[in-house]
């Protein structure tokens, strides 16, 4: 069963700090998504990696995939309040079904 | 992207009733997805509904309780049936993109008293 595990579950950080989100999942797959979702909304695109290596950014963002390790990280450079949110990773099953598993989600604060 | 709208955005139900969720996308799609979030937790799959063809569930979710409706390319139903407060939640449809990243609906909050 594919499982998607990301950490921390709860981050509550200064603005102007860096931080890491990790996301791990548990089978292969070479296709991952972010995602941020507000309070009261829906999920918004942020991120999509389609194979090992890749890296994509904007603004204070960084995501990047490493099939290998079957990890994905999003990083966050000198946090603004506007970030606050939760963020989720999703992995495509690659199995024709076009499903996606999403993890836990990791609920973001940036204090002031 | 797609844009996708969600009827209604939101409603109060009582328990033992059922509420039909719709879904409109502005362009022509093969799969739509359907979502539930509980409060406070991730994104959960509830079925997959093709054209012209029956949902397919995940498991733990059942036709009887679920029934979806996908009668053109651009549209689908989700109806919530004989509800309980455990079925209060974010239901949201959504479909694929180019890179099978998916585009959500706004989302229906649904509180069952």
């Amino acid at each position: 069963e594919l499982k998607v595990e990301q950490n921390p579950l709860f981050l509550s950080m200064q603005e102007g700090k860096n931080y890491t989100i990790y996301c791990n999942y548990s089978t292969t797959s070479d296709r991952l998504y972010w995602y941020r979702q507000d309070p009261g909304k829906s999920l918004e695109s942020l991120f999509v990696l389609l194979s090992n290596g890749a890296v994509k950014q904007e603004g204070r963002l960084m995501a990047s995939l490493d099939t290998k390790a079957r990890l994905s990280t999003l990083h966050i450079t000198a946090a603004v309040h506007d970030l606050s949110a939760t963020y989720f990773c999703a992995v495509d099953r690659l199995d024709s079904s076009y499903k996606l598993i999403f993890g836990s989600g990791t609920r973001l604060l940036v204090r002031p | 992207s797609a844009v996708i709208s969600q009827k209604p955005s939101r409603d109060i139900c009582q328990r033992g009733t059922s509420l039909t969720i719709q879904c409109q996308v502005d362009s022509q799609v093969t799969m739509m997805f359907w979502y539930r979030q509980q409060p406070g937790q991730s994104l959960t799959l509830i079925a997959t509904a093709n054209q012209g063809s029956e949902a397919t569930y995940e498991s733990g979710f059942v036709i009887d309780k679920f029934p979806i409706s996908r009668p053109n390319l651009t549209f689908s139903t989700l109806t919530v049936s004989n509800m309980s407060p455990e079925d209060s939640s974010i239901y949201l449809c959504s479909v694929g993109g180019r890179y099978n990243e998916q585009f959500f609906g706004p989302g229906t909050r649904l509180t069952v008293l």
